[in-house]
């Protein structure tokens, strides 16, 4: 079944401790991407990866790291995490970046005390 | 930079009867790609209908259709005989279709959509 894995679901943890969400699709899509979503404010990217050993920022990139060393993998880092990162964390993948739609996880959601 | 706004933030309809969602952009980008997404209460995210900005006719799928005005920028979902299970929150959002913006999807906030029997 093609799918877009993310672990944990659901997390609570203290500030300052390191995480990892990770995010794996068995698509063998070029594209992946890292969301939030807050009440109110909708979905925002934190990163978005054009391929293997290539990402770059989006809107909201400040306290998360990524990396992409492999295709189908796409973890998401938060090397301190603070309480205004407790969010609903979606991965998303698509074949390639432009005109075709996002292929969704199922959410991560992180709370952080 | 591109900027979505839909303006209900919630919004009621009977069961069986039609609604529009309103969604309006701006965009600098002379080709771009415009999403409607759905969110049940579970939480996944589901693609529901996309335009593309160079697209004649309007998209349509099953029983979502997106009403796609250019000149106004807007790209409305208009869903035809609500059912009970599309309760949900519904998201537009857009991307250009060329240059390093078409790695960035933009969303809009989102309307929550009640279906009543």
């Amino acid at each position: 079944e093609a799918q877009v894995t993310q672990n944990p679901r659901y997390l609570i943890t203290v500030t300052g401790k390191k995480l990892t969400v990770t995010c794996s699709q068995n698509m063998n899509h070029e594209y992946m991407s890292w969301y939030r979503q807050d009440p109110g404010l909708g979905l925002r990217q934190i990163y978005y990866s054009m391929n293997v050993e290539v990402t770059d920022k989006g809107d909201v990139p400040e306290g998360y790291k990524v990396s992409r060393k492999e295709k189908r993998n796409f973890p998401l880092i938060l090397e301190s995490p603070s309480p205004n990162q407790t969010s609903l964390y979606f991965c998303a993948s698509s074949p390639e970046a432009a005109g075709r739609e996002l292929f969704f996880g199922e959410g991560s959601r992180l709370t952080v005390l | 930079a591109q900027k979505i706004t839909q303006t209900q933030p919630g919004m009621f309809v009977q069961e069986k009867e039609a609604v529009t969602l309103d969604c309006t952009y701006d965009t600098s980008d002379p080709s771009y790609g415009l999403f409607w997404y759905k969110q049940p209460s579970s939480g996944e995210m589901i693609f529901l209908i996309y335009q593309g900005s160079y697209d004649q006719q309007n998209a349509t799928e099953g029983r979502y259709s997106l009403n796609f005005q250019k000149a106004r920028k807007s790209a409305n979902l208009v869903i035809s005989a609500s059912q009970l299970g599309d309760s949900a929150m519904y998201f537009c959002a857009m991307s250009p279709l060329r240059g390093a913006g078409s790695y960035q999807l933009t969303f809009g906030k989102g309307t929550k959509l009640s279906v009543i029997p």
